[in-house]
């Protein structure tokens, strides 16, 4: 079955630290792989997507993910988290015609 | 501006009256979908569509229909809401091509079934 699993439902840090969020999925065929961030009160947007090629994926805002293909991961991460950075994480395996997505990790970011 | 519309935002309505949540994109984009997000459940896929006259399900579509006339909208309807269709809902839209392009999004609309 086809599934995506995201590890962590709630994450808390401070400014500053670093940040990795897991991710596994299970998917037959090709496999495209996105994270999104859903800022409060927002709709969804993308922070990198991972096609083919250099499995180091760099994404908007000092974002980064490393597909890695023998443990069936998409971990995104980030060097060091501001503030701005408070929001929900969904990775998201998709095909053809649809995306499967996690269920999402809460990221809070304290000053 | 590129840009996924639904409307409205917010509704609260009541059990079995008929509603429908409209969504309009402007960026020719032959697919569309809408999703519902649950508290600890993400995204799940409720029906979509490759082009005009073409729709399918997607995993939780019970209690939806679509319809796809034009390609630029997608309405989403309830024939006879329920309360455990009360949820956050986002459209979505992208082009097809070789690979599974990004979707965008709408900004969501909230319903509360009561």
């Amino acid at each position: 079955a086809q599934s995506v699993s995201q590890h962590n439902h709630h994450v808390i840090l401070s400014e500053a630290a670093s940040l990795e969020l897991g991710c596994n999925y299970s998917y037959g065929g090709t496999v495209n792989l996105f994270w999104y961030v859903q800022y409060p009160g927002q709709h969804l947007q993308l922070l990198l997507k991972y096609f083919s090629g250099d499995p180091l994926v760099k994404g908007i805002k000092g974002f980064e993910a490393e597909f890695i293909k023998s443990k069936f991961s998409f971990n995104l991460r980030k060097p060091s988290v501001q503030w701005s950075d408070t929001a929900e994480y969904f990775c998201a395996v998709g095909g053809y015609n649809k995306l499967i997505f996690g269920a999402g990790t809460r990221l809070a970011v304290h000053p | 501006e590129a840009q996924v519309t639904q409307n409205p935002r917010y509704l609260i309505t009541v059990t079995g009256k008929k509603l429908t949540v409209t969504c309009s994109q402007n960026m020719n984009h032959e697919y569309m979908s809408w999703y519902r997000q649950d508290p600890g459940l993400g995204l799940r896929q409720i029906y979509y569509s490759m082009n005009v006259e073409v729709t399918d399900k997607g995993d939780v579509p019970e209690g939806y229909k679509v319809s796809r006339k034009e390609k630029r909208n997608f309405p989403l309807i309830l024939e006879s809401p329920s309360p455990n269709q009360t949820s956050l809902y986002f459209c979505a839209s992208s082009f097809l091509g070789q690979d599974n392009q990004p979707q965008h999004f709408g900004d969501g609309t909230r319903l509360s079934i009561l």
